[in-house]
């Protein structure tokens, strides 16, 4: 398997325009989380899915993020409008998790630059 | 709620010598602990795992053992190398009523030079 795969790598957009972020997770794998690295927060959990269902979006910072899951294949991360605090690392990772020592495999990340 | 914290960065080392990163948890049940390096550029994978209290991981020349009572899960190398050079997260993970997702740390910058 090719690993999570996210898109695009590296995202710059101008400020108040829409951002969709993409990950494919591992065949096979039932969950699938979005994280946030900044410097200044670390690595935060925005949202996970259990069988494309999303099962705790407490960590969305606002009503400006959204994620889906329309499939077992592929997710997408949207911020609609984008501010330059939202600049940060985006990852994807997914898990089997069929109990809680199951490791997550993460994808490489996509930059996100809000100018 | 479940929280992790580790030592603050950065850690700079010359090769050769021995590393220790601090971890210290606090969860409401009995969690899973991880310990995930992040190589520049790249995002994260797991290092070492230990599921119950006393267990150790081990992968590379890292070790970290659970230890319940004190509730740490500190990273350890007798010897480090240039290619260490990476930032280092802990983790856990407990079971709750909907599934599971790993917390983590703020992560550890390892700097070694040779």
């Amino acid at each position: 398997d090719a690993g999570v795969i996210q898109s695009p790598r590296h995202e710059v957009t101008e400020m108040g325009q829409e951002v969709t972020l993409r990950c494919k997770p591992i065949s096979g794998h039932d969950y699938l989380f979005w994280y946030r690295q900044t410097m200044m927060r670390g690595l935060e959990l925005l949202i996970y899915f259990n069988n494309n269902v999303p099962i705790d979006d407490s960590g969305m910072p606002e009503d400006r993020f959204s994620a889906k899951m329309p499939n077992a294949s592929f997710s997408t991360l949207k911020i609609q409008p984008s501010e330059p605090r939202d600049s940060a690392v985006y990852f994807c990772a997914s898990s089997e998790a069929r109990s809680w020592n199951t490791e997550a495999f993460f994808g490489q990340g996509t930059r996100l630059t809000v100018v | 709620g479940d929280s992790v914290t580790q030592m603050e960065g950065p850690v700079t080392l010359s090769e050769e010598a021995f590393l220790t990163i601090n971890c210290t948890y606090t969860a409401t049940g009995y969690p899973s602990l991880f310990w995930y390096v992040q190589y520049p550029g790249e995002g994260l994978q797991l290092l070492l795992k230990a599921t119950k209290a006393d267990d150790k991981g081990s992968n590379k020349g890292f070790e970290a053992t659970y230890r319940k009572e004190t509730t740490s899960f500190h990273l350890e190398k007798g010897s480090v190398q240039v290619s260490d050079s990476a930032v280092y997260f802990c983790a856990l993970s407990t079971p709750n009523q909907a599934g599971t997702a790993l917390i983590f740390g703020k992560g550890t910058t390892l700097s070694v030079s040779s």
